[in-house]
């Protein structure tokens, strides 16, 4: 089946204790992109990579990294998580095939709580 | 830069009667548009997209979008609306000369009632 994975599902951590979130996607898809939904604010865009190696900031890049190494992977790393990272967290893939026209596919989300 | 408004929070409609969601954007070049829905506790789903072409995009479980240049909208319509249809709904902006941004809108709840 094609999908998004993301792991953890939830987490509750404290304040300054590094964390990875996983995405995982098995449909050969070039571009993934990372976002956070807060009420009232919507999805916005944390980072985005076109490609291997290939890495952009989105709307809201503070305090979050990603790498991309591999093409089904792409991890968002919390260096020292605060409190304000607290919020719904959703990976998606897409091809690059038709550039921005691309359908993008979403992951079930990583509800994260940063005490 | 990019930004994509929905004006309501929350929409009421009675079970049977049409349904518009709606949405403006701006963006510089030529805009690519999204309808995507969420239900409660997964992921977003695609529902429908314009690209270029037809001013009306029919989608998933019968909704259909307007493009309208001039007004730079992008309004989710459905005839008919279903219970089932209750979620919360995402419009959603590209740009083709920056095509990894993606810019979404705040969301409208939609409420559908029996």
């Amino acid at each position: 089946e094609a999908q998004v994975t993301q792991n953890p599902r939830y987490l509750i951590t404290v304040t300054g204790k590094k964390l990875t979130v996983t995405c995982s996607q098995n449909m050969n898809h070039e571009y993934m992109s990372w976002y956070r939904q807060d009420p009232g604010l919507g999805l916005r865009q944390i980072y985005y990579s076109m490609n291997v190696e290939v890495t952009d900031k989105g709307d809201v890049p503070e305090g979050y990294k990603v790498s991309r190494k591999e093409k089904r992977n792409f991890p968002l790393i919390l260096e020292s998580p605060s409190p304000n990272q607290t919020s719904l967290y959703f990976c998606a893939s897409s091809t690059t095939s038709g550039g921005a026209t691309d359908t993008q596919y979403f992951g079930p989300g990583t509800r994260l709580t940063v005490l | 830069a990019q930004s994509v408004a929905q004006p309501e929070d929350q929409v009421n409609v009675a079970e049977g009667n049409p349904l518009t969601v709606k949405c403006t954007y701006s963006v510089s070049g030529n805009p690519y548009l999204f309808w995507y829905v969420q239900y409660p506790n997964r992921g977003l789903q695609f529902l429908l997209k314009y690209i270029t072409g037809d001013n009306l995009v029919k989608g998933s479980y019968g909704f259909e979008a307007e493009f309208n240049k001039s007004q730079t909208s992008f309004h989710l319509k459905k005839p008919s609306a279903l219970v089932s249809d209750s979620a919360l709904y995402f419009c959603a902006v590209r740009d083709m000369r920056r095509a990894g941004k993606s810019t979404f809108g705040d969301g409208t709840t939609l409420t559908v009632k029996p």
